[in-house]
């Protein structure tokens, strides 16, 4: 049972443009979301991260939006930079059985 | 600083090895995670150490052991590996186990 799903498995976008990832879930009972970005071979980096009380939280290009209703969010990238290009897992976090479960991933393309 | 480190980077093993993976932060983390990763895959908790103790285990096959010797090392005890467990083992921190995760770089494991 795939709690975090991102439908989309790859995403290409011209620099200078905006990326928006999307991710959906199903248990209501996550307290916090996060997105990663990951190089391959390397370790998932943290980006930025959103409570589930809030809809929006933005640090520098990186905006996350949360609709609790759609059980949906959203990571907002711009200006895209060719550095971006990786892929990217949202995560969501529930306070009660303290695990952090990933989504499927999205492989992020930024094309010159 | 939110560096955690890893050793080795790769480890190639046959099925009769007995080896061990490392994990270290000195962010005064109370709260060491193992993670395994396949390829194309979501990251998959394995084990969570809180305060040293273990809080979490996936169900996980007795060949892998983990230990927490103290607040800033995680290991993880292989032994008896299947060719299946191939796969890049991420260690990761955070301040509590409610905290942002933070991970590290990962160890590729190859088991012949």
């Amino acid at each position: 049972d795939q709690q975090v799903k991102q439908n989309s498995p790859s995403l290409s976008v011209q620099e200078g443009r905006i990326s928006i990832l999307n991710c959906d879930y199903t248990n209501s009972m996550f307290d916090y979301f996060l997105w990663y970005k990951k190089y391959p071979a390397e370790g998932p980096t943290f980006l930025i991260s959103i409570s589930s009380i809030k809809d929006k939280n933005e640090d520098g290009r990186f905006t996350v939006f949360l609709n609790k209703s759609a059980k949906h969010l959203s990571l907002h990238i711009v200006p895209s930079q060719p550095g971006d290009s990786a892929v990217y897992f949202c995560a969501a976090f529930n306070f009660g059985n303290e695990k952090l479960t990933f989504g499927t991933g999205t492989r992020l393309t930024i094309i010159p | 600083d939110t560096e955690v480190t890893q050793t080795p980077k790769h480890l190639v093993m046959g099925m009769t090895n007995k080896k061990s993976l490392k994990c270290e932060q000195h962010m005064g983390h109370r709260a060491m995670y193992w993670y395994k990763q396949k390829a194309k895959k979501p990251p998959e908790l394995m084990f969570v150490y809180s305060y040293e103790k273990l809080s979490i285990n996936e169900s996980v096959p007795s060949r892998f052991s983990p230990e927490c010797p103290n607040s800033s090392l995680l290991n993880l005890h292989l032994h008896a590996l299947q060719p299946e467990d191939s796969a890049l083992y991420l260690c990761a921190s955070s301040g509590t186990a409610t905290d942002t995760q933070y991970f590290g770089p990962g160890t590729r494991l190859t088991v012949l």
